[in-house]
């Protein structure tokens, strides 16, 4: 059984462009959260997404969205980046929608410049 | 919205000690959640608390759920080198997404 995983893991973007992180689920798991880590921080809820639907939102603004795909992973598409953009990107994974047991991949560090 | 406030912010220990961390929040969790966090890596699930005064052991970690349900605590006895790395205390929004509010966590040291 694979667990979750994430790519690219390092990114460097400047100020302005378009990033995709990319998110494969442990398997069994339909249900993959994304978080946002700032250095020094505890990670911030971004979304949720649930049989390929937003399932739940954090305080993010719109230029943050997600895909799932049928095979349950994911993808979280920034656009406009800005400088406090930069941060560990995690995606989590759980069995079903509405369990509190979420598995961490080991993020994607993007550094915007 | 909802604070996780941890402390202490960091911690320096001998090996074999016995550690003590707390997490305490503005707003009621049904669910606490304790995780650590290695350096490059995922935060891993340590321990899942679901009833207020509930204690729960994993191995040498032991946590509280506090009875107010906006605190909780983590023990660790004994520590070894591999204890090292970040402790993180969560609370789970049960009223969306079941989406986890991370505490600012403790960064725990411990000395050979």
């Amino acid at each position: 059984e694979t667990g979750v995983t994430q790519s690219p893991t390092h990114l460097i973007k400047t100020r302005g462009q378009q990033v995709t992180l990319r998110c494969s689920s442990q398997s069994g798991h339909n249900t993959v959260s994304w978080y946002q880590q700032a250095l020094g921080q505890g990670p911030q809820f971004i979304f949720q997404y649930y049989r390929e639907e937003e399932n739940g939102r954090g305080n993010f603004p719109p230029r943050f969205s997600g895909l799932q795909f049928p095979n349950y992973s994911s993808e979280l598409n920034v656009n406009a980046l800005e400088l406090d953009d930069s941060a560990l990107y995690l995606c989590a994974s759980s069995q079903r929608q509405g369990t509190d047991t979420q598995y961490f991949g080991p993020g994607t560090r993007l550094t915007v410049l | 919205g909802q604070q996780l406030n941890q402390s202490p912010q960091s911690m320096f220990i001998q090996e074999g000690e016995d550690v003590s961390m707390n997490c305490t929040s503005s707003s009621i969790f049904n669910t606490w959640l304790w995780y650590k966090q290695d350096p490059g890596e995922g935060p891993v699930l340590l321990i899942a608390l679901y009833k207020a005064g509930e204690l729960t052991s994993n191995g040498r970690l032991t946590a509280q759920f506090g009875i107010t349900r906006k605190d909780s605590f983590l023990n660790i006895s004994a520590s070894i080198p591999s204890d090292v790395g970040i402790y993180f205390c969560a609370g789970v929004d049960q009223t969306g997404a079941n989406n986890l509010f991370f505490g600012t966590g403790t960064r725990l040291t411990v000395i050979p």
